[in-house]
Order: C-alpha cells, then structure tokens, then sequence
C-alpha cells in the first residue's frame, strides 16, 4: 500500500537558522507533491506545489525539492522565526483525475525558539 | 477566513444522537471533501465529491454519510456513532484536482466529541 512518511515527528531549532524537513513515499509514483502548514485547532493551509518534472520550487522564505528516484521530498524554511512554528504535511495526489484524492503524512511539528 | 467555512466549529454528541456539520465554499471550486483528523494520525480521507456526485467513499462506516446538494454545499450527516469517532472533521474543496497551483482549500474544522 501507499506510504507516506515524515521522518521527524517534531523538530526544534533555533530562530535565524534553516529548517528541512523530510517525506519519503513507497509504493507510488506521484505526479506532484504538496506541502501545507497546520496549526493548531486549524484546518491545513496549503504552501506549495511540486511536479514530477520540476527538481525544486521556491517561494520567498521556503524551498521544496522533489527527488523521484530517491522518492523524497525536503521541505527548507530558511531564516526561521517563531511565527513560522506549526505542524508542516506533505501530501501526495493519487488520482490526477478531476477530483484528487489526495493522502497526508502524519506531519512534523516544527518548534522555532527566539 | 479562507474562503471554506464550516460549521459548527465544536460539537459534543451523545452515541443515539443524530446531528450534522456543515461545509460551504463561495471560491467556485468543483470538488469539495471529507476528512479526519485523529490525534498522532494522519489525514484520513473520507469521501469525495467531483461536481457534486460522490466518486470516492474511502469504506467508511454507514454511520456517516454525505450529501452535496450542490457545488457550494457539503454535508455530513452523523447518527449513532461511537467514541472512536471524536476527531477533527475537515471540510476540502479545490477547483479540478489538486494539481492546481492553489492546492486543496480546508476549513477550520469541527472539532467532534462523542459522550
């Protein structure tokens, strides 16, 4: 079956520094890769999207790649505030049809501290 | 607010009880979703629907069932269901598939505690 792991459950650094964060995925070959923030009692919200073809994206203090082979993605938050503590999901698209059916690794809770 | 609105945002059931939540989106999209939110668990997906027929209902239990009476709309409705069913209930909608440059756009959840 599909598989979605991020390998850090939570990860605290410290303010100024760069955050990555990991999801390897088995048993699929998915023709994009999301990732959103949650916070808490809040629904996710999403940050960026990632295709097969497109080895990384940016978006002004975030930087996503996409490695197909090894099957992983990495997710940097560079120059990190407090205000950028959450849970981070990356997510996967099953279906590529007009409706996705989109799975969600379990998240990273990522703690920044001043 | 992000467009997807659901309500109510909390709600404490007893197991005989029947109630629903409700989920409205005015961002034009055609697909609008279910999922659940357990504590140290993934998101799980629950049902989907595409221009208002359901074309995914990931087994889940006849206790919850769904109705889109149209693209702005989504319902759950609930009846006799369990404590193992206390979660965040997250309401989805997105224009296509997901593979748009905008994603899936959630709601804030309700938060469902069953007594």
């Amino acid at each position: 079956s599909q598989k979605i792991e991020q390998n850090s459950e939570a990860l605290n650094i410290q303010e100024g520094k760069t955050a990555t964060l990991t999801c390897n995925y088995t048993n699929y070959s998915p023709a994009y890769l999301q990732w959103y923030r949650q916070d808490p009692g809040r629904g996710p919200v999403f940050l960026l999207l990632i295709r097969e073809n497109e080895k990384e994206k940016r978006k002004e203090r975030l930087k996503v790649t996409f490695d197909t082979t090894l099957k992983q993605s990495l997710f940097h938050i560079t120059a990190s505030q407090p205000a950028d503590s959450a849970t981070y999901l990356c997510a996967l698209d099953l279906s590529g049809s007009s409706a996705s059916k989109i799975i969600f690794g379990s998240g990273t809770r990522l703690s920044i501290r001043p | 607010e992000t467009g997807v609105t659901q309500t109510p945002r909390h709600l404490v059931m007893g197991m005989t009880n029947k109630k629903s939540l409700k989920c409205e989106q005015h961002l034009g999209h055609n697909a609008m979703y279910w999922y659940k939110q357990s504590a140290k668990k993934p998101l799980e997906l629950m049902f989907v629907y595409s221009l208002e027929e359901r074309v995914e209902n990931n087994s889940v239990p006849s206790r919850f069932s769904p109705e889109c009476p149209n693209s702005s709309h989504l319902f759950l409705h609930l009846h006799t269901l369990q404590p193992e069913d206390s979660a965040l209930y997250l309401c989805a909608s997105s224009q296509g598939g997901g593979a748009s440059n905008y994603g899936y756009t959630f709601g804030s959840g309700t938060r469902l505690t069953v007594v």
